[in-house]
């Protein structure tokens, strides 16, 4: 069964300390993508990753870092440089970055909450 | 950048009434997505559009993309309880370009 997985689905942590978020994809897709959720402001890309052991900064990636090993692993640490770490987090893959169908598939997400 | 509008923000309807909902742009896209989003879950792909004038259909939905490039319509026939989520716009201008969002537009559907 392909598709992409995200872990934990809720996660917890105190002011300070730095998070890593899981993505996990098997539709052998090039391209990763990170974005943040919240309420009323749609998706804002944080980092995207078009091949292995390359990635970008999206729109929002101050207080972010990414790391691209191997092509089904897209992990996000959320530093403690990031001001309201508090939202849903979300990890989308596609076949390649701006191609002629260039469909972005989502994970479940993941919502955090900073106490 | 580029950006998607969608308003309102917010659309209440009763169930078994059909909704339209639009998604334009002051720029030319090549390729529009429609993607709908349960509460809590991440969004999931409805229909992709790749040609200017393009009408397609999945179920009870249609979208077309728009003659001029620059928007996109979703209607929903019918609606029924589940059709309650979130409902994106995204675009693509051109290649190597990365998908812009619209805000979203989040559907109550009143049994």
């Amino acid at each position: 069964d392909g598709g992409i997985t995200q872990s934990p689905k809720y996660l917890f942590r105190k002011e300070g300390q730095n998070v890593t978020l899981s993505c996990e994809q098997n539709l052998n897709h090039d391209a990763m993508y990170w974005y943040r959720q919240d309420p009323g402001q749609g998706l804002r890309l944080i980092y995207y990753s078009q091949i292995v052991n390359d990635f970008q900064k999206g729109d929002i990636a101050e207080g972010y870092s990414v790391s691209r090993e191997k092509k089904e692993s897209f992990p996000l640490t959320v530093t403690s440089a990031q001001k309201n770490p508090t939202a849903f987090y979300l990890c989308a893959s596609s076949i390649e970055t701006g191609g002629i169908k260039d469909e972005q598939f989502f994970g479940p997400g993941t919502r955090l909450t900073v106490l | 950048g580029q950006q998607l509008n969608q308003s309102p923000q917010s659309m209440f309807i009763q169930e078994g009434e059909d909704v339209s909902m639009n998604c334009t742009s002051s720029s030319i896209f090549n390729t529009w997505l429609w993607y709908k989003q349960d509460p809590g879950e991440g969004p999931v792909l409805l229909i992709a559009l790749y040609k200017a004038g393009e009408l397609t259909s999945n179920g009870r939905l249609t979208a077309q993309f728009g003659i001029t490039r620059k928007d996109s319509f979703l209607n929903i026939s019918a609606s029924i309880p589940s059709d309650v989520g979130i409902y994106f716009c995204a675009g693509q201008t051109g290649a190597n370009s990365k998908l812009t969002f619209g805000k979203g537009i989040t559907l109550s559907v009143r049994p």
